[in-house]
């Protein structure tokens, strides 16, 4: 159990465009979810805390305006690279915390997001 | 605020040969422990954490490792490694209290025949 998928695994999309990426928990109640980004050879940058029918809480330095999340219900919270640019392009990771098993996250396969 | 150090970017080693990853960490308060695996195009996958009492903590596919407040390390040991141990593997830390998760940089372990 605990599984998180992740759609696309991939995205192509040209300077401008708005990726829109999904994150669901397929098997349990994501209470929190977290949307992390990963650059080659680096760790995972936490980027923003999202709480289902909350707002999102981000981390410092990151554009909040930018980085639309939205945590719509407990097994889905998406991520939108908005008027994404070259330096956008990055792997983009979700996790979902279980809510009866704190201080365990549950992590999705990632997004390879490519900008043109 | 966290900080987690991975010692060793990339470490080799032969099959069934014995394998530790280093990880040291500061905070200034109480932490949560955990090492992360992650296989190509997969996503991370928990191998053990370390949140109170006994400081030695046995995880999954043979992995345990030993928290060491005096050192703050939290060093991660395997006795016999497996070609399928070839991974990414990532420390992290989080403040008790706080469920936010910090990570190192990473260690490559490439298990060769």
């Amino acid at each position: 159990g605990a599984v998180v998928s992740q759609h696309p695994s991939w995205v192509i999309c040209k300077s401008g465009t708005s990726v829109k990426i999904e994150c669901r928990s397929l098997d349990f109640q994501a209470t929190t979810m977290f949307w992390y980004r990963q650059f080659p050879k680096q760790s995972l940058m936490l980027m923003a805390t999202s709480n289902e029918g909350s707002k999102a809480t981000y981390e410092q330095g990151v554009e909040k305006d930018k980085f639309l999340i939205n945590h719509a219900s407990l097994t889905l919270s998406t991520l939108t690279v908005t008027s994404a640019h070259p330096e956008d392009s990055s792997f983009y990771i979700c996790s979902g915390e279980r809510e009866i098993v704190h201080n365990e996250q549950f992590f999705g396969p990632g997004t390879r997001l490519t900008v043109l | 605020a966290q900080s987690v150090t991975q010692l060793d970017s990339q470490v080799p080693v032969f099959e069934e040969a014995p394998v530790e990853l280093r990880c040291n960490y500061s905070s200034s308060v109480s932490v949560y422990l955990f090492w992360y695996v992650q296989y190509p195009n997969q996503g991370l996958q928990l191998l053990l954490k370390y949140l109170s009492g006994s400081t030695l903590v046995k995880g999954i596919n043979g992995f345990e490792a030993e928290f060491n407040k005096s050192q703050t390390s939290f060093h991660l040991r395997k006795p016999s490694v497996h070609i399928s141990d070839t991974a990414e593997y990532f420390c992290a830390v989080s403040d008790r209290g706080d469920y936010k998760l910090s990570f190192g940089a990473g260690t490559t372990v490439t298990v060769r025949a």
